[in-house]
């Protein structure tokens, strides 16, 4: 079955970029999703069709896709930015979604 | 505004039957797809089903295919997922969500979940 690769495991100091990645051999041609996720809570979309931000968002976080690898980008990051954040894309039929293992972010 | 809510989780035998249903308001049901997405305690995100907005195509991820049937119901506003043949690896909180669009997109708006619990 098709899978997103992402790091773990992220940790920056605030007002540092924090860089996101996911691979997944469809991204060429699958737009990826960003969603955040803060303890207790249900998911928030911060990034779709690879780059766009839905309102509401800080400007702070962008997106971009090259080849089998998608980014997500936090420009000075914040304390309120800590969590666990996921790519969602799907595989190359377009039916069958799939998620990103997470990778937990940690601004300290 | 967009609202949705889950119900129907619990406690249950492994190889039993559970139906989740989600009741869905504040926007135009027919018109958007609806996915579940499933976390099991401490662990990520799992895609689990979506159907269409008119109900013609549902796909599954391969985990639950066989076992499991995602259904909508207009009259009600509601989309269930049956859940059959229970295994305590299904131990998760159940998530309802919108699809952007007809149910080839991305979840947007999500419930806040109901947990189900495997266990004997």
């Amino acid at each position: 079955s098709y899978e997103l690769t992402q790091p773990p495991s992220l940790s920056v100091s605030p007002g540092q970029t924090a860089r996101i990645s996911c691979s997944g051999d469809a991204l060429p041609k699958k737009y990826a999703y960003w969603y955040q996720q803060k303890s207790g809570q249900a998911p928030v979309m911060v990034i779709y069709e690879d780059f766009k931000r839905p309102s509401g968002i800080p400007e702070r976080f962008s997106g971009s896709s090259s080849g089998t690898m998608a980014t997500l980008t936090i420009s000075g990051a914040q304390v309120e930015d800590e969590g666990d954040y996921y790519c969602y894309s799907a595989d190359s039929s377009g039916n069958h979604k799939v998620f990103g293992g997470g990778t937990k972010l940690t601004v300290l | 505004q967009v609202q949705l809510v889950e119900s129907g989780g619990g406690v249950v035998q492994p190889g039993r039957s559970l139906r989740l249903s989600c009741a869905a308001s504040g926007f135009t049901f027919s018109s958007y797809g609806m996915h579940w997405v499933r976390q099991a305690p401490g662990k990520g995100l799992e895609w689990v089903a979506v159907i269409w907005n008119d109900g013609t195509n549902k796909y599954y991820a391969d985990s639950v295919k066989g076992r499991f049937t995602i259904s909508r119901d207009k009259s009600k506003n509601t989309v269930y997922l049956q859940m059959n043949s229970l295994r305590a690896e299904d131990t998760a909180v159940y998530y309802c969500a919108r699809d952007e669009k007809g149910g080839g997109s991305c979840p947007d708006y999500w419930g806040q979940g109901t947990l189900v619990t495997v266990s004997s």
